[in-house]
């Protein structure tokens, strides 16, 4: 069974800047998994960010980026605001299946 | 604006079938660029790919839950459900639907979500 990891908590001070990653258990991630992130906060629905590595919705402020960093999908948070503390998933794509990160919780501090 | 929006009994017993529907409205369920998914998450655990289905019918199943589920669609009504068979208490979670772009594999869209919980 397929298995995507992320690391399970970070913490950053406000207009500091975190880096996320994500890792299959298959090996290297590259463009072809189509890594997407996803933002979610206590009691609400997940809120995509980014889509193939690095492309952003209309709605993903300017301070997430995605790329693909040592074989691995990740996510940076750049001058960190309060309201950027959530949980924090990737998602990736094997063909026809889709697997999920095991998430991160991103701790505004 | 799109909207999904999930509904179904927030009940289920244990070994009963698990059913839900997720009405698409501000757009077509039609559409040859999307696929329509399903998504669920256990109370404080992350996020599990349920399926995905093609408005054609065409599904795309979790390999570990693939032989209890049954996803449809019916685009009359612009409406995908989803069926899990054979329901345990493990099986108790959110279940959110959302929309799957096919080209960039991507989920914009999602519904608020639905708790369905499993209990004898």
């Amino acid at each position: 069974q397929t298995v995507v990891t992320q690391e399970p908590s970070l913490t950053v001070s406000p207009g500091g800047t975190v880096t996320l990653t994500c890792a299959s258990s298959t090996g290297a991630v590259t463009s072809g998994y189509y890594p997407n992130w996803f933002q979610q906060k206590p009691g609400q629905a997940p809120r995509a960010l980014i889509y193939s590595t690095s492309n952003k919705h209309s709605w993903t402020p300017a301070r997430f980026s995605g790329s693909l960093l040592g074989g691995k999908a990740a996510l940076t948070l750049s001058g960190v605001q309060p309201e950027d503390e959530a949980e924090y998933y990737c998602l990736l794509y094997y063909g026809g299946a889709y697997v999920f990160g095991t998430g991160t919780k991103v701790t505004v501090l | 604006q799109l909207q999904l929006q999930e509904s179904g009994p927030g009940l289920v017993k244990t070994s009963e079938t698990l059913s839900l529907t997720c009405t698409v409205s501000g757009g077509s369920i039609s559409s040859s660029y999307y696929y329509w998914g399903w998504i669920r998450q256990p109370p404080g655990k992350g996020l599990e790919w349920i399926g995905s289905i093609y408005y054609s019918g065409s599904t795309y199943n979790n390999p570990s839950l693939k032989s209890r589920v049954n996803i449809s669609v019916d685009t009359s009504k612009n409406q995908f459900s989803l069926k899990l068979s054979s329901v345990t208490a493990a099986d108790t979670a959110v279940y959110y639907c959302a929309r799957l772009r096919a080209a960039t594999s991507d989920f914009d869209y999602w519904g608020q979500g639905a708790l369905v919980t499993v209990s004898s």
